[in-house]
């Protein structure tokens, strides 16, 4: 099975920190993204990569930057953490950018910021 | 603009009983649709895929339907159970690779 693991499960942090939440993959997929769910809004692409070093901008990239250094691993970065950037973050990986495959989901980072 | 709908928001339901969930969506082209189940503090986890030729798929207890020329899909639960209680996430596909995510139904069911 594919297994997908965010660094955390909960996260508290102060207005004007950076943050880093990781995310890590197990089945040498080329695909990594990263959404934000809120109640009411489903989950919003904040950025996707297709490959090593590759990174794009999704639906709402403001705020927020990437890091792919390793296949496996795809980091979100919240420059300076702001109290409307508290939400659930969802990381997903699939096997290549086109098919039928679906994107595989980690369990999320419930991220509070005060 | 590319939008999914999903109904109800909610639902509750006892055990047993059978439900259904609705999807309407107005995307452009049309690659697929898929339902996700998220189970409370959980990822998403893919429970069917829907092509545009395809009328309708089970996975167990869950049967989804698509009507392409409507633009509507539903996934119908048969023989509820407790373990169904999630959210049910509708997730439709464009060509272009791009996911446009509903915003979901949460089920609940009780004994």
């Amino acid at each position: 099975d594919v297994k997908v693991t965010q660094s955390s499960r909960y996260l508290v942090k102060r207005t004007g920190e950076k943050v880093f939440l990781e995310c890590v993959q197990d089945m040498d997929h080329e695909n990594m993204f990263w959404y934000r769910q809120d109640p009411g809004l489903g989950l919003r692409l904040i950025y996707f990569s297709y490959d090593v070093k590759m990174k794009e901008k999704g639906d709402i990239p403001e705020g927020y930057s990437v890091s792919r250094e390793k296949k496996e691993r795809f980091s979100l970065i919240l420059e300076s953490a702001s109290t409307n950037q508290t939400s659930m973050y969802l990381c997903a990986s699939k096997p290549g950018r086109w098919g039928n495959q679906p994107q595989h989901f980690g369990d999320g980072t419930r991220l509070s910021i005060l | 603009k590319n939008q999914v709908e999903q109904s109800p928001q909610s639902l509750i339901i006892l055990e047993g009983k059978n439900c259904t969930l609705q999807c309407n969506y107005t995307v452009s082209p049309f690659s697929n649709l898929r339902w996700y189940k998220q189970d409370t503090g959980r990822g998403p986890v893919s429970l069917t895929i829907m092509t545009f030729s395809e009328n309708t798929k089970s996975n167990g207890r869950y049967t989804a339907t698509l009507d392409a020329d409507t633009k509507q899909s539903s996934l119908h639960i048969t023989a509820s159970q407790l373990s169904d209680s999630a959210s049910y996430i509708c997730v439709v596909s464009a060509n272009t690779d791009k996911l446009i995510f509903g915003t979901g139904t949460r089920l609940q069911v009780f004994p």
